[in-house]
Order: C-alpha cells, then structure tokens, then sequence
C-alpha cells in the first residue's frame, strides 16, 4: 500500500511569507506527527495529532507555527512570517493509534524548506 | 524533558566486520527504544526496536539490548556489508498514549569494502 507522502518536496520562501506543508498519512493510521530535522540532526519533535485533535503541540517553536488535521486524516503545517532558521526538512510521520501500545512511526520523504 | 545522547557521531568499519552504536537517555519512564536508518536523502526507516520489558532482540544481523537501570541501550550490526552505509538514529519514546519520539543526533556509519 501507500506509505506516507508530503507535499511539496521542496519549497523555497522568502523570509516574512507563508507557507504550508501537506502530509497524507497512511491509511487507518490515527496517529500523526510532525518533526523537524536540520542538517547533521535527529528528527526534533513538533507535534502530535490523535485523530483531529492535536494531543501534544509542545514542540512548536513559537506561534509562528500551527498545524491543523480537520478530518483525522491529511494534516497541515503552518508556517507564518518565516524566518531564515526555519530552513530544514519538515518530516510528517503516522502510525496505528496509539492507545494500544507503541506502534512503528513510518516516515514520508519530508520537505525541504529553504528561507531565503 | 526527555534527552538523548548518541556515539560515536561518526563510525567506520572494514566490511564484514561489527558496528556498536550506544545510546543513552534521561528520562527513567521511557520504555520504547527504536533505531531509525536513514540514507542520504532518504526519510527514515525502522531497522529494529525494542521496549522496556525485554533486555535484548535480535533480528538478522541487527541487535538491540537495553539496560534499564544504567538508561543506556545499543545497536549492534554484525557481519557488516556496504548496504548498511548510512545514518543511524536511536530514540526513546515514554508515554504511553503518545509516543512522541526523541531522538539522538546520528551516527554516520561507513562501512569499507
């Protein structure tokens, strides 16, 4: 079957605009996360979505930062007034719901933001 | 917060030969240890992991063993080939209900031919 996907591969912003980063998770899986990897790092946690509702945004750098899952399914990374540090690969992961013990994340390809 | 530590940040091995990458982590009520591999480019893939109530798995080539007490848990690839070239990442995980990962910063391992 499908394995997770983020849209687009690769976005290129200039500092003050706005973007936003898709993420389809696998189909059936409840849970869904955000990281965020800079170069020669492990993923950095962002946040955590069961189902709708975001369980865990501890992450979030700042309020600059929002990410909504309306349907339980696709999810939406907001960014607003982006900044130069903001340059890393965002990487959405799913994995079956959580409440019956530790489950695979599977991870999408990510995307590469670059703030120019 | 949960911290997690990883060495050796670099690694290089003649081929056909071990690799050992230890991890070690803050948070005493974590009990999910997975080891991710990513290639260049690549997102990343779960290679092996292992929870709290087992001491060591092996699948393969590939082991993992935990040592709850001292908080430190390993990563052991034998008979090493050049496939297994890549970066690997070792997290912790520990509420149950959100398994929210926190991760180490990498070892890249080069494997010689």
């Amino acid at each position: 079957g499908a394995g997770v996907s983020q849209t687009p591969s690769n976005k290129v912003t200039e500092k003050g605009k706005y973007v936003e980063l898709r993420c389809d998770p696998i189909s059936g899986h409840t849970a869904l996360y955000w990281y965020r990897q800079s170069l020669g790092q492990g993923p950095e946690f962002l946040i955590y979505f069961q189902g709708t509702g975001a369980a865990d945004d501890s992450g979030l750098p700042n309020d600059r930062f929002f990410a909504v899952r309306p349907e339980g399914s696709v999810s939406t990374l907001k960014i607003q007034r982006t900044e130069r540090g903001d340059s890393a690969v965002y990487l959405c992961a799913s994995s079956l719901s959580s409440s019956g013990g530790y489950n695979e994340q599977f991870f999408g390809p990510g995307t590469r933001l670059t703030v120019l | 917060g949960e911290n997690v530590e990883q060495h050796p940040s670099t690694l290089s091995v003649q081929e056909g030969d071990s690799a050992v990458i230890k991890c070690t982590y803050s948070d005493s009520a974590s009990n999910y240890f997975p080891w991710y591999k990513q290639e260049l480019g690549k997102r990343p893939q779960l290679i092996i992991d292992i929870r709290s109530n087992v001491g060591e798995k092996k699948d393969q080539r590939i082991a993992v063993t935990l040592n709850k007490t001292a908080k430190h848990f390993s990563l052991h690839i034998t008979e090493t080939q050049p496939e297994d070239s890549a970066v690997y990442f070792c997290a912790a995980s520990g509420v149950f209900g959100n398994e929210k990962l926190t991760f180490g910063t990498g070892t890249r391992l080069t494997i010689i031919p």
